[in-house]
């Protein structure tokens, strides 16, 4: 089935320690997005991709870094972790209508 | 500046019973509208959009920007509607961005 697949699904890292975690989707969608799930809050937008055009939200901080090496393939770089990075992330893919498709999410434990 | 407030954290309720999860909306513009649902174990998907004007399993929202909000109502719950549900607002710029709300949780009892 198409879908969007995320890598890891559970991952812990030590503070400071670079990670990296990976989004693939089989949809051949022009846009794809990272979130950032804190416990019991909305989901919320990092940034995104519209092919290679890299769309920044502008309270994203600096230590959050993305790749789009190609159109199935999305990372989300976190140079130097802190203990308030831990989160689940969603990954999603569209093909720039109304609808997200998402992944299953990526669980990040900072230690 | 755009914000979606879903002021439930947790909706229970008796299967058979009607439900409403509410949703409130803050944006100067035309707002486009969103329900997101997340089943146990399952991924975040879409449910409804307000310009559909859809019934999707039994579920429907009505946008009233008098009352600037997007309520999804079910008139009989079943036992599978149990859920995180999520409303969502599309944001200018960028291409489909959404601004999600908190969530609500719906927990429907035998």
């Amino acid at each position: 089935d198409a879908m969007v697949i995320q890598n890891p699904r559970y991952q812990v890292t030590q503070f400071g320690k670079p990670v990296t975690l990976s989004c693939s989707q089989t949809l051949n969608h022009n846009v794809m997005y990272w979130y950032q799930q804190k416990s019991s809050q909305a989901p919320k937008l990092l940034f995104h991709y519209y092919d290679k055009d890299f769309n920044n939200e502008a309270d994203t901080p600096d230590n959050f870094q993305s790749r789009r090496p190609n159109t199935s393939f999305c990372f989300l770089d976190i140079r130097s972790p802190g203990l308030g990075d831990t989160a689940m992330y969603l990954c999603a893919s569209s093909p720039g209508d109304e609808t997200q498709y998402f992944g299953p999410g990526t669980r990040l434990l900072v230690l | 500046a755009q914000r979606v407030t879903q002021p439930e954290k947790l909706l229970s309720v008796f299967k058979g019973a009607p439900v409403e999860l509410k949703c409130n909306y803050s944006y100067s513009g035309s707002p486009e509208l969103f329900w997101y649902v997340q089943y146990s174990r399952q991924r975040l998907q879409l449910l409804l959009r307000h310009i559909s004007r859809e019934s999707i399993k039994g579920f429907t929202a009505d946008l009233n920007k008098g009352e600037t909000s997007f309520h999804l109502k079910k008139p009989f719950a079943q036992e599978e509607d149990s859920a995180m549900y999520y409303c969502a607002l599309r944001s200018p710029g960028g291409y489909n961005k959404l601004i999600f709300g908190a969530g609500t949780r719906l927990a429907v009892h035998p």
